[in-house]
């Protein structure tokens, strides 16, 4: 069922910019992409999502590629406190399919 | 806060029982989405209703079952629980039937013995 493809892990410097990459060759024209993160074992977060354009909200950037194959989500600045499971998900109808995930460790 | 509120927080049981576990939708949200986190499946969607009905289905067991009630709140009834059952079940809400962002509660963490 998964539709995305992540790096299990990452770590980040804290005050850099994280980089997180998601796979998504299968995505059709009209299915949106999707990132949310969960802290711990909290509920997961929206941050922000995207069809073809690229994004920016307060919390991060996302861009995807002009294939929409892949896309990748920007946090500009990394805290601490950004330390999480990232989840890259495409929607399909209704239905959101989460992949495994990202876990971001950002680093003092 | 996302302002989801799900009861109870810890629900421990054994094998073959029954267990109901609830979930009330931020104030105006008229959709209600049930996922189930375990350890070796991630994050999967149950069910979907929106404004009492039943709207999308996806990894749902025949013997779970969920339904919304006019005040909006949804309960999500599990049975004949097996081992496997063991996980965290998250309840989300959204203002519209397809809304972009789904606001998460804090999940009911099952444990089946």
């Amino acid at each position: 069922d998964a539709k995305t493809t992540q790096p299990p892990s990452m770590d980040c410097a804290e005050g850099r910019a994280a980089n997180l990459p998601c796979n998504h060759s299968t995505i059709s024209g009209n299915e949106y992409v999707y990132w949310y993160r969960q802290i711990h074992s909290q509920g997961p977060q929206y941050i922000i999502h995207g069809l073809k354009n690229n994004e920016t909200n307060e919390m991060a950037s996302l861009i995807i590629t002009e294939d929409r194959k892949s896309s990748t989500l920007i946090l500009p600045h990394a805290t601490l406190r950004d330390t999480a499971v990232y989840y890259c998900i495409v929607r399909v109808g209704n239905q959101f399919y989460f992949g495994t995930g990202t876990s971001l460790t950002v680093i003092p | 806060d996302s302002g989801v509120t799900q009861t109870p927080k810890h629900l421990i049981t054994a094998t073959g029982q029954r267990v109901t576990l609830r979930c009330s939708p931020r104030s105006g949200d008229l959709s209600v989405y049930w996922y189930q986190q375990s350890l070796d499946q991630g994050l999967q969607f149950l069910i979907q209703y929106y404004n009492g009905e039943e709207r999308a289905k996806g990894n749902i067991l025949e013997r779970f079952s969920a339904q919304q009630f006019p005040d909006l709140h949804s309960e999500l009834n599990l049975s004949s629980l097996e081992l496997g059952d063991s996980a965290l079940y998250f309840c989300a809400s959204s203002g519209l039937a397809s809304s972009y962002e789904q606001y998460f509660g804090p999940g009911t963490r099952l444990t089946v013995t």
